[in-house]
Parts: structure tokens; C-alpha cells; sequence
């Protein structure tokens, strides 16, 4: 069965920082894997997605996030968050099946200090 | 192009009381989707469609029923809400594909409160 695991539900940065998002995930299948933000008051927007090919993945607003099979994990990063990257950020799994249903960790409040 | 709307966007019930929230999208996507979202929780999957005429439980359906009589309308009801049902819906939808999974486009949100 896959699963997906965000084990930090808060992360404080300061601003020009950089900034890690640690996600964890199982399965016994192949993996694709995703990003979502969640900006206040809104719903959430695709920032990053692995389906094959080059481990390492960049989305939109200058964050990557690398796959890594051995360690089971697809950490998002950001080399200098701004303020505007106040928001939270969720992990997802693809469940192997139909209908395209994903599995969506708890998600991580990311919170900019000026 | 709007993309993905939900009504209405807040609505506060008594417990007992029955509300649908109506999702409309305007992409000519396939697959629909209801999520309820709770603090510490991500979000959840209620109900899901893979096409018009058709649904299927998700993750947490008791207490809710869907309806997709239209390929853009996804429908998703509370026929008597409880204070457990208070929480965020999003709705989502996205193109099936035959190799793996696309990108789900989301609607803003609806904010829900049983008292």
C-alpha cells in the first residue's frame, strides 16, 4: 500500500534563507510523486511532479525537489525563500490504481520571518 | 477559462440540516474529486468520479453522498450534517491518462460549519 509521510508539520525560516521539506513515502509499486502549495485562503496549486526520468525535479517559484529510491524520499527545496512563499505545502503519492487517485500527506506549514 | 468552481464558498448548518455543494469545472476532464480537509489531517478523499454517470467511495465517504449527472458538475451532499462533518471541501479534477496520473486542478474551497 502506499503512503506518504511529512514529519515536520511546521518549518520557521527567515527570509533569504534556505529551506528544506522533508517528505518520506512507502510503497511496492512504482512511484510518482507530487508537490502541492496551499497559499492562505486558497486552494492548492501543482509545484512539483516525478514521474520518471531525472531524479531531480524543478517547479515553479524556484523549488526543486530530488527523488531519492534508497532513502524513499522526494524533499523539497528552495535555495532563498521569500515571503511569498508563506504557505503550506503537501506531499502525494500516486495510489496505484485507477481513477488517478493520490494520497496526500499531512502537510507542513512553512512560515517566513522577515 | 475558469477552471475549477465551488459553491458556495462558506456556509454555516445545523446539525440535522441537509446542503449540497455543487463543483463545476470547465476542462473536459474526466476524473472528479472531494476532499475534505482537517487540521493535521492533509486532505482526504469523500467520493470520486471517473466519468459521467458514475461514482465511487473514497477514503472517508460515510455521511456524504455524490452525484456527477453532467461530465462538469460533480455534486457532493450532506443529507443530515453532524459537527464532525465541519471542515474544508476542495474539489479537484484531471484529465485521465492511460501511463499514470495528471495533475489535479483544485477549486478555492469550501468552508463548512456544523453547530
Amino acid at each position: 500500500a502506499q503512503s506518504v509521510t511529512q514529519l515536520d508539520s511546521q518549518v520557521p525560516v527567515f527570509e533569504e534563507a534556505p529551506v528544506e521539506l522533508r517528505c518520506n513515502y512507502s510503497s511496492s509499486v512504482s512511484v510518482y510523486l507530487f508537490w502541492y502549495v496551499q497559499y492562505p485562503n486558497q486552494g492548492l496549486q501543482l509545484l512539483l511532479k516525478y514521474l520518471s526520468g531525472s531524479t531531480l525535479v524543478k517547479g515553479i517559484n524556484g523549488f526543486e525537489a530530488e527523488f531519492n529510491k534508497s532513502q524513499t524520499s522526494f524533499h523539497l527545496r528552495k535555495p532563498s525563500v521569500h515571503i511569498s512563499d508563506t504557505a503550506e505545502y503537501f506531499c502525494a503519492v500516486y495510489l496505484y490504481s485507477s481513477a488517478s487517485k493520490i494520497i496526500f500527506g499531512s502537510g507542513t506549514r512553512l512560515s517566513i520571518r522577515p | 477559462n475558469a477552471g475549477v468552481t465551488q459553491t458556495p464558498k462558506f456556509r454555516v448548518l445545523k446539525t440535522g440540516q441537509s446542503m449540497t455543494l455543487l463543483c463545476a469545472q470547465d476542462m473536459n476532464h474526466e476524473y472528479m474529486y472531494w476532499y475534505r480537509q482537517d487540521p493535521g489531517m492533509g486532505l482526504r478523499l469523500i467520493h470520486y468520479s471517473v466519468g459521467e454517470g458514475t461514482t465511487a467511495k473514497g477514503e472517508v465517504p460515510d455521511g456524504y453522498n455524490v452525484s456527477r449527472l453532467k461530465k462538469q458538475n460533480f455534486l457532493l451532499g450532506l443529507e443530515s450534517a453532524a459537527p464532525s462533518q465541519t471542515s474544508v471541501y476542495f474539489c479537484a479534477s484531471t484529465y485521465a491518462l492511460a501511463g499514470g496520473p495528471d495533475t489535479q486542478y483544485f477549486g478555492p474551497g469550501t468552508r463548512l460549519t456544523v453547530l
